[in-house]
């Protein structure tokens, strides 16, 4: 049973283009995360969600929407996608402050 | 808010040997501290963590310790295997968020048999 499940694992597509990459979590968790691994290993943090609201907004382009319809999904929309765009984005869940942030297994997305 | 930074940024051991990598934080209000193992290609794991009323965790061949005053915690490998090989993340809870972590930039340790 996968804790935290993202799709899909890669994605290449044309600058200009619109994509978007799901994440689920079967944990309960209520807090969710997107967080965006650049091509140095940097992990960072782009939003968080809490009971499908918004928490944190890490001064992310609005290019980026994340949306939560439930508090198990958390989807990431990308619109007019930029070569700097391209870097492993990780969905991750916790189930509280201050505990352990679960990942998913990353999507890989490369815009030629 | 919460700024960490980690040292060093490669690490190259032989088997058997120990590894240590060092992390500080900026913010003297953070709790949490975790440490995690990112193999090529995959996802980064927990390894360990610690919490601001403990000094040192210890888990098999893994250890932490944690000096609250001078802000700094340290991950401890003993015994090194060629599949410790992998990027180490430390973080620290952002206390003026929720749940955020912050991440070190990274320590790729490589255990050379």
């Amino acid at each position: 049973d996968t804790a935290v499940s993202q799709t899909p694992k890669y994605l290449v597509t044309q600058m200009g283009n619109d994509k978007s990459i799901k994440c689920e979590q079967n944990l309960g968790h209520d807090t969710m995360y997107w967080y965006k691994q650049d091509s140095k290993k940097f992990l960072k943090i782009m939003f968080s969600y809490n009971n499908k609201e918004l928490i944190i907004n890490e001064t992310v382009p609005n290019r980026f929407s994340p949306k939560s319809p439930d508090k198990a999904h958390l989807n990431l929309h990308i619109n007019s996608l930029e070569l700097g765009d391209s870097a492993v984005y990780f969905c991750a869940s916790s189930p509280n402050m201050n505990t352990e942030a679960f990942f998913g297994q990353g999507t890989r997305l490369t815009v030629v | 808010g919460e700024n960490v930074e980690q040292h060093p940024s490669t690490l190259s051991v032989q088997e058997g040997d120990s590894a240590v990598i060092k992390c500080t934080y900026s913010d003297s209000a953070s709790n949490y501290f975790p440490w995690y193992k990112q193999e090529l290609g995959k996802r980064p794991q927990l390894i360990i963590d610690i919490r601001s009323n403990v000094g040192e965790k210890k888990d098999q061949r893994i250890a932490v310790t944690l000096n609250k005053t001078a802000k700094h915690f340290s991950l401890h490998i003993t015994e090194t295997q060629p599949e410790d090989s992998a990027v180490y993340f430390c973080a620290a809870s952002d206390p003026g968020g929720y749940n955020k972590l912050i991440f070190g930039a990274g320590t790729r340790l490589a255990v050379h048999p």
